[in-house]
Formats: structure tokens, sequence, C-alpha cells
């Protein structure tokens, strides 16, 4: 079993639309996790980071974690066609390790 | 800098050749990593460092690869006597505290 899975995609949804994104872990007693974009040829920018269970927002992005299911997953409200990109999942190992280990990212295609 | 920075954003070496990559993190960031990332798979962790503490080299694939952090600052990442299986990019990413902040990357192309 893979330390951090996400669906390879690719997730195709409509502009305007609410995309939403998994990760899960397998590692219980992991603490931090995040979100990256990565845009064709580039390099991950952090988009996100939560600790706590529950949902966090922050403009049309929300992180929903549920550490008991072990899964984290990112919502993007009105989607765009700018954010077609690969969304990486990241999660910290547990024991005070600060080495995140990267799920192989899920590719979201925005159509007009 | 503002950013992390590595250079060179593209190698192309021969089969046999060391090469050296190098990561400028940000400024007073204490953590540094590095990670390489073959075509469509994802983000393989190779060392952390961590201030003054010995690196944690657990995700090096073999002892042609070797690492040093000169100063708790600049990075070098060596690969001895490369083969194709290394060409992949190489991102150096640094931290302080929440979230990591990644480089632009060194594409290595072996042939």
């Amino acid at each position: 079993q893979k330390e951090v899975e996400q669906n390879s995609g690719p997730l195709s949804v409509p502009e305007g639309a609410i995309a939403s994104l998994n990760c899960t872990y397998s590692d219980r007693g992991s603490q931090s996790f995040f979100w990256y974009r990565q845009y064709s040829g580039k390099s991950p920018e952090l988009i996100m980071f939560i600790y706590s269970n529950g949902d966090k927002e922050d403009g049309r992005f929300t992180a929903q974690l549920n550490k008991a299911s072990q899964y984290v997953s990112l919502l993007i409200r009105d989607s765009q066609p700018s954010d077609s990109a690969t969304y990486l999942c990241a999660v910290n190992r547990s024991g005070g390790s600060y080495i995140p280990t990267f799920g192989r990212g899920t590719s979201l295609i925005v159509h007009p | 800098g503002a950013g992390v920075s590595q250079s060179p954003s593209n190698k192309v070496t021969e089969k046999g050749k060391d090469v050296e990559l190098r990561c400028d993190p940000i400024s007073g960031h204490t953590a540094l990593y590095w990670y390489r990332q073959s075509l469509g798979q994802g983000l393989e962790f190779l060392i952390y460092f961590q201030g003054n503490s010995a690196p944690d080299k657990s995700g090096l694939p073999s002892d042609r690869f070797s690492a040093e952090r000169t100063g708790g600052s600049v990075s070098t990442l060596t690969i001895q006597r490369t083969q194709q299986e290394d060409s992949a990019v190489y991102l150096c990413a640094s931290s302080l505290a929440d979230g990591y902040t990644f480089g632009s990357g060194t594409r290595l192309t072996v042939v």
C-alpha cells in the first residue's frame, strides 16, 4: 500500500463547478497535510496546509481533514480554466519527522 | 533571494559523467529538501537537511548520490557516474515553518 494515494484522473469539470480532489494516507500518526498545485513543466506551489480535523477555507479553496478515516480533500469552488493543473497531496510522517511524502497527484481539467 | 534558486535549469550529460546540482534556499530557512520527479511520476524524496543536524539520507537511491549543505545555506547534490535512469527533474525545497517552497528545478538528461 502506497503511503499517500491519489486518483491520477484526469478529473474533468466544467467552468464554475466545484472540483473535489481526494487523498488517503496510510500513516495514522501523520500530523501535517498539504495541497500543492503543479502546472505542466513547473514546480509545485503550496495552496493550503491543514493540521486539525475539519475544514479550512482560503478563498475558493477548502481543505478537509478526517484523521479517523485517514483522508484529506481539497475543494475548489467556482473552478476556472486556470485551475487546470496537477494537484499533489503531501503528508508529513509521524514521529516528529518533517519530511513530507507526496502522492502522485490528480490531474484536473476545467473546461470552459 | 526571494525564492529558492536552483542551477543549472537544464543539464545534459553523458552516461558515466558526474554532475553537480545547486540549490540556494530562501534566506533564513533552516530546512532543505531534495526531491526528484520523473516524467509523469510523483515526487521522490532524496535527502533532508535541518540546521546543523546530520542529514536524513534515507531517500538516496544509491551510493552514487550524495549531498552537502555548507554553512546552513547552499546545498549541492552530486550524482557520480550518471546512468540513464537518473534522468529526471531534481527539485529543491526549503522550509521554515508551514509548507515547503520549491525551486524551479534542474532538468537532468543523461544520454
